[in-house]
């Protein structure tokens, strides 16, 4: 089955940063990924999605890259805000077909 | 914000009771999902639904049972709760989009149940 790794640790950064979190995966390539923020106590909220086609993808502060051979995506959030914080998670689907599996997520901190 | 509520957002309950989780959302999505999460860990899907009449379990076992009558409605119930059934449940709808499936268009999720067995 798959499995998703995202650092449990904390990720604590000084505002205006860029903040750079990691999700490795392994056994199978995923055919989409996405990368959710949840705020403690609430619903995770979506924020991109990346296709196995794709290497980068933008909006805003933010952007995802997905490198295939090293089975990696990372999330980056430029000129941090201290309103970045919460946890990140990463999902994925192996095709259009199958549902999402989540990772643990990582917190980060923005620190003013 | 999503349209997707969920209530109760706080459940303390006894061993041995009935209890049912509801979720409506109004964006007419047909795919609907129930996930456990425990406090810093995954999101495990715990049932799924592509439409009326249809529910499936998901990646994790669980007691629990869902019903899909409407489209908008998809409730949670525990027949008999324990304390192992502590968690947070989360509700969340997609739109499968023109590739099909859950994996392809986001996933609006609701508030979440933080459930308490005694």
């Amino acid at each position: 089955s798959q499995k998703i790794e995202q650092n449990s640790e904390a990720l604590n950064i000084q505002e205006g940063k860029t903040a750079t979190l990691t999700c490795n995966y392994t056994n199978y390539s995923p055919a989409y990924l996405q990368w959710y923020r949840q705020d403690p106590g609430r619903g995770p909220v979506f924020l991109l999605l990346i296709r196995e086609n794709e290497k980068e993808k933008r909006k805003e502060r933010l952007k995802v890259t997905f490198d295939t051979t090293l089975k990696q995506s990372l999330f980056h959030i430029t000129a941090s805000q201290p309103a970045d914080s919460a946890t990140y998670l990463c999902a994925l689907a192996l095709n259009a077909g199958n549902m999402l599996t989540f990772g643990g997520g990582t917190r980060l901190m923005v620190k003013p | 914000e999503a349209d997707i509520y969920q209530t109760p957002r706080y459940l303390v309950i006894g061993t041995g009771k009935k209890i049912t989780l509801e979720c409506s959302q109004t964006m007419g999505h047909d795919k609907m999902y129930w996930y456990q999460q425990d406090p810093g860990m995954e999101l495990h899907l715990i049932h799924y639904s592509y439409g009326v009449n249809s529910t499936e379990k998901g990646d994790l076992s669980s007691e629990s049972t869902v019903s899909r009558i409407r489209t908008e409605h998809f409730p949670l119930t525990l027949e008999s709760a324990r304390p192992s059934h502590t968690s947070q449940y989360l509700c969340a709808s997609s739109d499968p989009g023109l590739a099909g499936g859950g994996g392809y268009n986001e996933q609006f999720f609701g508030p979440g149940t933080r459930l308490t067995v005694l």
